[in-house]
């Protein structure tokens, strides 16, 4: 079955930086893209980007360049986060989530969800 | 960037009866895709491509829309629909996400 398993909760300082990963399983890596989502406590939901394992190719919100970095390592199945100069309104759980398979811009599966607090 | 407005954004049922929440968008969409939400959890595929009801999903539960309006139905609510449920769109980048309309039982 598909699972996408995140890291677990991160405590940093203001002006480090973070990575999550997502690990998944039960299906071929490299052909589903990840995206990223964030929820701040009490919040709903903001699209950060998305990777295409396949072929490395990125797409970011504009509101998250220059803060995110996405990445992924076909050799172990893992999707990645780099979070830079983090500050206090980066506390929030993050998301990353499975394109869904029509391409239709859906995510059919999610992480549990990392915890960031700054 | 497309901006979604749910309504209500809190809506109060009690068991057995019909709601409906709705979600307009700033400029026409291709398709809609809902997710529920409950706390501590993950969002879970709800509706995807406007009317199509993801695996697991309840068949009280429908959507439907086109353009700029979306709503999402539940035929006779139950307790354990109580969640916050959000629209999503991707037919214009950024992906954007409603606000959530949370759904009470009474």
């Amino acid at each position: 079955q598909v699972q996408l398993q995140q890291s677990g909760p991160e405590l940093v300082k203001p002006g480090a930086l973070v990575k999550i990963s997502c690990k998944a399983s039960g299906y071929t890596f490299t052909s589903y893209d990840i995206n990223w989502v964030k929820q701040r406590p009490g919040q709903g939901l903001e699209w950060i980007g998305w990777i295409y394992p396949g072929d490395g190719s990125t797409k970011y919100n504009e509101k998250f360049k220059g803060k995110a970095t996405l990445t992924a390592d076909k050799s172990s199945s893992t999707a990645y986060m780099q979070l830079s100069s983090l500050t206090s309104e980066n506390s929030a759980v993050y998301f990353c989530a499975r394109g869904g398979p029509l391409g239709a811009g859906d995510f059919d599966y999610w992480g549990q969800g990392t915890t960031l607090t700054v | 960037q497309i901006v979604l407005s749910q309504s209500p954004a809190i809506l109060s049922a009690s068991p057995g009866e019909k709601v409906t929440m709705t979600c307009r968008a700033s400029s026409s969409v291709s398709y809609m895709h809902w997710y529920q939400q409950k706390p501590g959890s993950s969002p879970k595929p709800w509706i995807y491509a406007t009317s199509n009801l993801a695996s697991g999903v309840p068949a009280r539960f429908s959507g439907s829309g086109s353009g700029t309006s979306y709503s999402l139905t539940i035929s006779r609510v139950e307790a354990e629909d109580a969640a916050t449920y959000y629209c999503q769109q991707w037919s214009s980048n950024p992906l954007t996400f409603g606000a959530g309309t949370k759904l009470e039982l009474k």
